[in-house]
């Protein structure tokens, strides 16, 4: 089974810019979350799209969206960038079975590193 | 809003000592989970415990969870160069679906 592919790896930007990732979950999952890792902030929970609808949302400002579509990829579009959204972020699928007690592991793309300059 | 707290922040030991991890939640937990994050990589699942007091063994790694469901360890006997990386506990807490990571333990090794 192929794993959770990103992209792209790497993107450099410029403050006030736009960015947009993609993410391909594992064949069959239907869970897609997103976290941003930083140095100093660890792993932050950005949100989680279940079927096409979002399901849970972390701390962040409405700068950061997101979407899933049918087939399950999911996007994430950060608006306006800061230098402070320099950060790997990462996507993470899971079976995400809705209602389930305990939804079971994550597996985790390698990330797409974005600078902000 | 839910916090998972995670000590040490850092530890270095020789090759051949033991490394313990500390996760604690300030609510009750349905879950616990474990990653490892090697250096440039991406966080890989360990394993999950579900049940008060419950313990699970992987070689060398010893994992438990709390009988109040709120604090976890990881505890690794005689460590390697292998286990080089940063650990990340993950707790989800009752009734919610949401994963809250902790800041995770950086794990080095002096061979």
């Amino acid at each position: 089974k192929a794993g959770v592919t990103q992209t792209p790896r790497y993107l450099i930007k410029t403050r006030g810019q736009q960015v947009t990732l993609s993410c391909s979950p594992i064949s069959g999952h239907r869970s897609v979350s997103w976290y941003q890792q930083t140095p100093g902030q660890g792993l932050q929970f950005l949100f989680e799209y279940f079927s096409e609808t979002q399901r849970n949302k972390g701390n962040f400002p409405g700068r950061f969206s997101g979407r899933q579509f049918s087939n399950s990829r999911s996007e994430m579009n950060v608006s306006t960038l800061e230098l402070g959204d320099s950060a790997l972020y990462l996507c993470a699928s899971s079976s995400g079975l809705a209602g389930g007690p305990s939804i079971g592991e994550q597996f985790f793309g390698p990330g797409t590193r974005l600078t902000v300059l | 809003g839910q916090q998972v707290m995670q000590i040490p922040q850092y530890q270095h030991v020789q090759e051949g000592e033991d490394f313990t991890t500390y996760c604690n939640s300030s609510t009750t937990l349905s879950n616990i989970q474990w990653y490892k994050q090697r250096p440039g990589g991406h966080p890989v699942f360990l394993i999950q415990l579900v049940k008060s007091g419950e313990v699970k063994k992987q070689k060398r790694l010893t994992f438990q969870f709390g009988e109040a469901k709120k604090n976890s360890s990881l505890h690794i006997t005689a460590t390697q160069t292998t286990d080089v990386g940063t650990y990340f506990c993950a707790g989800r807490v009752q009734g919610a679906q949401k994963l809250v990571f902790g800041q995770g333990t950086r794990l080095t090794i002096n061979p």
